[in-house]
């Protein structure tokens, strides 16, 4: 199964974009990079995902390399209550296999 | 997106008990998934429920342990069975949608925060 690596922690100034990066070198052909976001105590929240292109929604945008070996996701405009552990997931056969994570923490 | 409930929300337990846990989605769904997160830790799938059929186990976990039911497209129930102190964890439900263009987006629900004592 393909694994990912992400840096522990990040911080953001708040109003600004945040840019997490993950890397998933063994990544397969068919398979589709997710974000997921837990905020605490909560379960976690489906934020975006892609598989080749670059894609956008109201949450964020998404940046795939085109070796697909790693990828960036960016909130636009980071306020305080994304702070949060954000996970970048490989698809494994329908199954996401959680890492450890980002801690993003957003300061004012 | 779909909706998830589960109940108990939380529950403290004596070791040496069960605990029934109930996920209800307000829309049919093929897959719905059981994963746990232990305190402090990333969430760990436990084993995924198909409507009419046994449930899939992952390494290191076992039907004995955690029977799982699913009687229909809406509803699953994880048992965590003979509690020990090393099962508190929080225990969380997720379904598979599946969107345009053949990929799924998974939804969670929002935990059951388990305290054996």
């Amino acid at each position: 199964d393909a694994k990912t690596t992400q840096p522990p922690s990040m911080d953001c100034a708040e109003g600004r974009a945040a840019n997490l990066p993950c890397n998933h070198s063994t990544i397969s052909g068919n398979e589709y990079v997710y974000w997921y976001r837990q905020i605490h105590s909560q379960g976690p929240q489906y934020i975006i995902h892609g598989l080749k292109n670059n894609e956008t929604n109201e949450m964020a945008s998404l940046i795939i390399t085109e070796d697909r070996k790693s990828s960036t996701l960016i909130l636009p405009h980071a306020t305080l209550r994304d702070t949060a552990v954000y996970y970048c997931i490989v698809e494994y056969g329908n199954k996401l296999v959680f890492g450890a994570g980002t801690i993003l923490r957003v300061k004012s | 997106s779909a909706v998830i409930s589960q109940k108990p929300s939380r529950d403290i337990c004596q070791r040496g008990t069960s605990l029934t846990i109930q996920c209800q989605v307000d829309s049919q769904v093929t897959m719905m998934f059981w994963y746990r997160q232990q305190p402090g830790q990333s969430l760990t799938l436990i084993a995924t429920a198909n409507q009419g059929s046994e449930a899939t186990y992952e390494s290191g976990f076992v039907i004995d342990k955690f029977p799982i039911s699913r009687p229909n497209l809406t509803f699953s129930t994880l048992t965590v069975s003979n509690m020990s102190p090393e099962d508190s964890s929080i225990y969380l439900c997720s379904v598979e949608d599946i969107v345009t263009g053949g990929s799924y987006e998974q939804y969670f629900g929002p935990g059951t925060r388990l305290t054996v004592t």
